[in-house]
């Protein structure tokens, strides 16, 4: 089974922390990707990588910054925290051989205080 | 923009089929409609794509309209453990936008 593990279930910073979210698949995927997910507005994408050192920005990139150091992981930086970023990260990958399906991790609630 | 429309909320009745429309009109010739759902506290999970035809699995049914512009999720026996917010998206080659979901309560 394609596992997608995220760091931290819970974190708890405070503002002006620089926050790093980590996410590695087993599965040699290509694409990774970044969401936030908050009450009333879905699942919105931050960053998306489709390749080692390649990324795209998503809807909503402000305030944030990726890195794809190595294929399996792909992590997300926030410079500097601020409470509008308390929200559920959601890391997802997929591969390019297989039926498009997304996989995601369970999630990283962020608490900015 | 890749959205998509889809009610806020539906109720269903256990062991009836709950059918899910989502409206997906700028939708082009080569992109796949998904539907994932999310059960609270957990990551979305995949249930079902299609390009053009039906489609169906042991989880549920995908109908996709003629001109593609709208689609319907259909589980045919709704259980409790239904209840979840249901998505449906269409991707490109790697962007996978989601918007806000159908919340479904199966009612016992």
């Amino acid at each position: 089974d394609v596992k997608v593990t995220q760091s931290s279930r819970y974190l708890v910073k405070r503002t002006g922390e620089k926050v790093f979210l980590e996410c590695v698949q087993d599965m040699d995927h290509e694409n990774m990707f970044w969401y936030r997910q908050d009450p009333g507005l879905g699942l919105r994408l931050i960053y998306f990588s489709y390749d080692v050192k390649m990324k795209e920005k998503g809807d909503i990139p402000e305030g944030y910054s990726v890195s794809r150091e190595k294929k399996e992981r792909f992590s997300l930086i926030l410079e500097s925290a601020s409470t509008n970023q308390t929200s559920m990260y959601l890391c997802a990958s997929l591969g390019l051989t297989n039926t498009g399906e997304l996989f995601f991790g369970e999630g990283s609630r962020l608490t900015v205080l | 923009d890749a959205k998509t429309t889809q009610p806020t909320s539906m109720d269903c009745a256990e062991g009836r089929a709950a059918n899910l429309p989502c409206n997906h009109s700028t939708i082009s010739g080569n992109e796949y409609v998904y539907w994932y759902r999310q059960i609270h506290s957990q990551g979305p999970q995949y249930i079902i794509h299609g390009l053009k035809n039906n489609e169906t699995n042991e989880m549920a049914s995908l109908i996709i309209t003629e001109d593609r512009k709208s689609s319907t999720l259909i589980l045919p026996h709704a259980t409790l453990r239904d209840t979840a917010v249901y998505y449906c998206i269409w991707a490109g080659t790697y962007k996978y936008i989601f918007g806000t979901g159908t919340r479904l309560k199966v009612l016992a």
